[in-house]
C-alpha cells in the first residue's frame, strides 16, 4: 500500500501562511473522514494537530486549519511562526488498514 | 498526566527477535485501543500494528504481517510488540501511541530504537 502524497518541502515566511496538501485515492482519503495531521519536530514524538478531517484538539493553535475535497486533504498554517517549522504528516484510514501515513512535508519558515 | 514509556529497543541480528514494550498512565489504559508506528532514521513514518480494546482484534501493515504480534495486559497497563525474523528494513524507532475513535492517536511515547544489523 503506498503512502499517502505530500511535498516534500514547503516554505514561507513568518506572518505568511502555507497550505500543505495530501493526496490520496477513493480507498483512503476520498472514501472516509478519518483524516488526521501531526506535527514532528526534530529528535521528538509526532504531536497531533488535526483530526477528523479538520478538528483541533485542544491547546492546538487556531492558526492551524484542514479540510478535504474528493482525493486530496489539506493543513493549512496561518501566521506562521518559528516555532512551526517542523515536520509535518498526513494520515488517513484506509480500506485495507487503520491508519496510513504520508511521506511528510518538511517546513521551513523563512 | 496521559504517559505512555516505550522499551526494549536493541541491537540485534538480522533473522532474531525482540520484544517491546508500552506501559500507559494517566488513563483507564483497557478503553483504549494502542498503535505501534515505526520511523527509519531520517525517514517518514510508517503504521505498525494496532490492537483493539479486545485484544482479538489486532491489524498489521503488509511490511510486518506475519512476522510481528502485537498483544496487551490490562492488567500492567501495557501493550507489546513481539518481532520475529527481523530484518535490516526494521531498524526504526518505534513508537506506541494511543488510538482515539476517529483512528487518529493523542499521545504518544518517546520511542525505543531498533537497530537490525549483522
Amino acid at each position: 500500500q503506498s503512502a499517502l502524497t505530500q511535498p516534500a518541502s514547503v516554505s514561507g515566511s513568518l506572518g505568511q501562511s502555507i497550505t500543505i496538501s495530501c493526496t490520496g485515492t477513493s480507498s483512503d482519503i476520498g472514501g472516509y473522514n478519518y483524516i488526521s495531521w501531526y506535527q514532528q519536530h526534530p529528535g521528538k514524538a509526532p504531536k497531533i494537530m488535526i483530526h477528523n478531517v479538520s478538528n483541533r484538539p485542544s491547546g492546538v493553535s487556531s492558526r492551524f486549519s484542514a479540510s478535504k475535497s474528493g482525493n486530496t486533504a489539506s493543513l493549512t498554517i496561518s501566521g506562521l511562526q518559528a516555532e512551526d517549522e517542523a515536520d509535518y504528516y498526513c494520515t488517513s484510514y484506509t480500506n485495507r488498514s487503520p491508519m496510513l501515513f504520508g511521506g511528510g512535508t518538511k517546513l521551513t519558515v523563512l | 498526566d496521559v504517559r505512555l514509556v516505550e522499551s526494549g529497543g536493541a541491537l540485534v541480528q538480522p533473522g532474531g527477535s525482540l520484544r517491546l514494550s508500552c506501559v500507559a498512565s494517566g488513563f483507564t489504559f483497557s478503553k483504549y485501543s494502542m498503535n505501534w508506528v515505526r520511523q527509519a532514521p531520517g525517514k517518514g513514518l510508517e503504521w505498525v500494528s494496532y490492537i483493539g480494546i479486545s485484544p482479538d482484534v489486532a491489524f498489521y501493515a503488509d511490511s510486518v504481517r506475519g512476522r510481528f504480534t502485537i498483544s496487551r495486559d490490562n492488567v500492567k497497563n501495557s501493550v507489546f510488540l513481539q518481532m520475529n525474523n527481523l530484518r535490516d528494513d526494521d531498524t526504526a524507532m518505534y513508537y506506541c501511541a494511543r488510538d482515539l475513535p476517529d483512528w487518529s492517536t493523542d499521545y504518544w511515547g518517546q520511542g525505543t530504537l531498533v537497530t537490525v544489523s549483522s
